[in-house]
C-alpha cells in the first residue's frame, strides 16, 4: 500500500501559536483528508481536499492539496488547549493513515 | 446527526479465546472498514468491505481474523484466537462510496490478558 509521511511526530507549542503540519507520498492521490484524534475517540474528518492546488478552511483550520498531488498541509491558526490531540491525514487510496502528529498546546 | 456506533465499548478476553466486535453503520453508506490502534501508536488499515465481500486487507488482517455483514445493518470483525498483541482499540468506520470521508465509530478496546 502507499505510504504516508507525516510531520512532524509532535510539536509543543504555546496557547495562541500558529502551526502547521504536512503529509507527503511517493504516490498520487485525488483526495487527502485530514482528521483528528481526541483521546479516547475515533478520528473526526476536519477537511477534505479534492482538487490539486485546492486550498480549504474550517474555522482557524487551513488545509491545501499539493500541485503534484502527492503532498498536502494542514495549518492551525491561533491555538488553543482544544486543539491538542493527533492529526492524521489520509488519502483516497486505500484509506491508509500516516503516522499521525501529536499536537500539545500549553496554556 | 447519524453516526457509526460500536459495541462494546471495552472487552476483556483471555489468550486463545474468540471475539467478536460489533458495529453499526451509517445507514446510507456503503463501503464498511476496520482499523487497529496499539495504544499510543498510528490507526492501522485492517480491512474494507463493498457489497458483502472484502475489498482490500492489509498484511495484518491474516486468517485469525474475519468479517460479515450478518445483516442489514450490523458490521462484525471476529478475532479467532486472540493474542496478547491484539490488544488495542478497534476502530469501525463507514463512508458513501469509496474515496469519500470516512465517519469513525468511538471505538471497542480490546484487552487480552
Amino acid at each position: 500500500g502507499q505510504q504516508l509521511n507525516q510531520s512532524p511526530q509532535s510539536m509543543f507549542i504555546q496557547e495562541g501559536e500558529d502551526v502547521s503540519m504536512n503529509c507527503t507520498s511517493s504516490s498520487i492521490f485525488n483526495t487527502w483528508l485530514w482528521y483528528k484524534q481526541d483521546p479516547g475517540e475515533g478520528p473526526v474528518l476536519l477537511i477534505a481536499l479534492y482538487k490539486a492546488g485546492e486550498l480549504t478552511s474550517n474555522g482557524r483550520l487551513t488545509a491545501q492539496f499539493g500541485i503534484t498531488r502527492k503532498d498536502s498541509f494542514l495549518n492551525i491558526s491561533a491555538s488553543i488547549p482544544s486543539d491538542v490531540g493527533i492529526y492524521f491525514c489520509a488519502s483516497d487510496g486505500d484509506m491508509r493513515f500516516g503516522a499521525g502528529t501529536r499536537l500539545t498546546v500549553k496554556p | 446527526e447519524p453516526e457509526v456506533t460500536q459495541t462494546p465499548s471495552h472487552q476483556v478476553t483471555q489468550m486463545g479465546q474468540e471475539v467478536i466486535l460489533r458495529c453499526v453503520p451509517i445507514s446510507n453508506h456503503l463501503y464498511f472498514y476496520w482499523y487497529r490502534q496499539i495504544l499510543g501508536q498510528k490507526v492501522e488499515f485492517l480491512v474494507s468491505f463493498y457489497n458483502n465481500e472484502i475489498s482490500e486487507k492489509s498484511e495484518i488482517f491474516d486468517d485469525q481474523f474475519s468479517v460479515e455483514r450478518p445483516d442489514g445493518s450490523n458490521f462484525t470483525l471476529k478475532i479467532r484466537s486472540t493474542k496478547l498483541e491484539d490488544s488495542a482499540m478497534y476502530f469501525c468506520a463507514s463512508s458513501v462510496i469509496q474515496g469519500s470521508p470516512l465517519h469513525f465509530g468511538n471505538g471497542t478496546r480490546l484487552t487480552v490478558t
